[in-house]
């Protein structure tokens, strides 16, 4: 099955710094990467997608690169914010099938 | 649009007694998926269910644990006999065909055994 690698496991930066989270997958069928985002004690929600037949997809301070050839994907927070702190996750979906898998997370602080 | 609907947001049971979580998807989703998250750990998928069918059950464990999505009303996840172990949070989300949108998690459902 599909085995999902996060790093770092944790990520202190200052106010307006960038951030940038790193992952890779295992199943070349991948073609969907979705991040989500964790505040303390709440559900995981949606802050970015994307596909295999997209290179790079950009929302506002926050973007996602995919690399297919090397099987990795990465999220990168420019500017942060205080309410940027919480725990990401990324994760891969084998084509065709909707069974998503998650990373360990990355607990992102930023310091004001 | 009401979202993903879990309940109870907390539940406590004893060593032995049983724990059942319930799951209701948003409105136009027929895919259920529920996953475990141990404190300070990650979403462990568990089992991925459509009406009626078990899809996936690759990451439930073989005893105790149990799951459907009857025709009418919500999924379940049962947990028979618990033990401290099974003290977790457990999420509930579902997607429409071809994760259009991803998934939408529930707020999901905070079980201690004590």
């Amino acid at each position: 099955g599909e085995n999902v690698e996060q790093h770092p496991s944790t990520l202190s930066v200052q106010e307006g710094d960038s951030a940038v989270i790193k992952c890779t997958y295992s199943d070349s069928a991948s073609n969907y990467f979705p991040w989500y985002k964790q505040e303390l004690g709440k559900r995981p929600q949606l802050i970015i997608d994307i596909r295999s037949n997209v290179g790079e997809k950009k929302d506002q301070r926050i973007a996602v690169t995919l690399n297919k050839t090397a099987k990795h994907f990465s999220l990168h927070i420019t500017e942060t914010q205080p309410e940027d702190s919480a725990v990401y996750f990324c994760a891969a979906s084998p084509g065709g099938y909707q069974k998503v898998t998650f990373g360990i997370g990355t607990k992102l602080q930023v310091i004001p | 649009n009401a979202g993903v609907m879990q309940n109870p947001r907390h539940l406590v049971r004893r060593r032995g007694q049983e724990a059942r979580l319930r799951c209701s998807p948003m409105k136009g989703h027929s895919h259920v998926y529920w996953y475990r998250q141990l404190p300070e750990e990650g979403l462990k998928f568990m089992v991925y269910l459509q009406k009626e069918n078990i899809i996936d059950e690759s990451g439930m464990p073989k005893e105790r644990f149990s799951a459907e999505f009857p025709k009418e009303g919500p999924s379940i996840l049962r947990i028979q006999q618990v033990v401290r172990g099974d003290s977790a949070a457990y999420f509930c989300a579902s997607s429409p065909e071809g994760l259009r949108g991803g998934y939408t998690f529930g707020s999901g459902t905070r079980l201690t055994v004590v």
